[in-house]
């Protein structure tokens, strides 16, 4: 299973954008990357995933590293309703996901 | 319905007794998965189920016990459980297992045990 790597916390200030960075070095070809979030009580939430190109939603957009050993999340304007915790997950045979330990991004109006 | 619902919403049990979860979806979709997640921590996946049929068991004690009875609905019987099952249990559904798949999430259901 690829492993993944982000920072424990991240601060943003209301409106402006926000990139969440993912490593996960160990990723295997077929391995969709997958970003969800989660807030307080509550089950995850999709964000967004892609395999190898740049993808956008009415969410948020997901860069993909050549390499595909690193990602991006970004939130073009961020709100108090983003605060969450963020989950980049590479999906592999089985559509196992195994989370990290997340980012937790605080929204500072 | 692109609903996942989950019931009940909380339990609290005592280490002797027996009760199941349920999980619930009409999505159409052929994959269902159990999920345990302890306070702070991020959820651990349980089980796999890909057409009905357990597909993957992540060494879980065999104190818990997942049923999938149809497409649509997922139970999790619970026997002879330990306070530090305590956790919240999230289901998922998925259209199947391939990895392009977007997994839906339901609420949980916050376990006590006493």
């Amino acid at each position: 299973d690829a492993k993944t790597t982000q920072p424990n916390s991240m601060e943003s200030n209301e409106e402006e954008p926000v990139h969440l960075p993912c490593n996960h070095s160990t990723i295997s070809g077929t391995d969709y990357i997958h970003w969800y979030r989660q807030l307080p009580s509550q089950g995850p939430e999709y964000v967004i995933h892609g395999l190898t190109s740049n993808v956008n939603n009415r969410m948020a957009s997901l860069a993909i590293a050549e390499d595909r050993k690193s990602s991006t999340l970004i939130l073009h304007r961020a709100t108090l309703r983003d605060a969450a915790v963020y989950y980049c997950i590479p999906s592999n045979t089985g559509n196992q996901f195994y989370f990290g330990t997340g980012t937790s991004l605080t929204v500072i109006p | 319905d692109t609903e996942v619902t989950q019931t009940p919403k909380h339990l609290v049990m005592g280490m002797t007794n027996k009760k199941s979860l349920k999980c619930e979806q009409h999505m159409g979709h052929r994959a269902m998965y159990w999920y345990k997640q302890k306070a702070k921590k991020p959820p651990e996946l349980m089980f796999v189920y890909s057409y009905e049929k357990l597909s993957i068991n992540e060494s879980v004690p065999s104190r818990f016990s997942p049923e999938c009875p149809n497409s649509s609905l997922l139970n999790l019987h619970l026997h002879a459980l330990q306070p530090e099952d305590s956790a919240l249990y999230l289901c998922a559904s998925s259209q199947d297992t391939g990895t392009y798949n977007e997994q839906f999430f339901g609420p949980g259901t916050r376990l006590t045990v006493l």
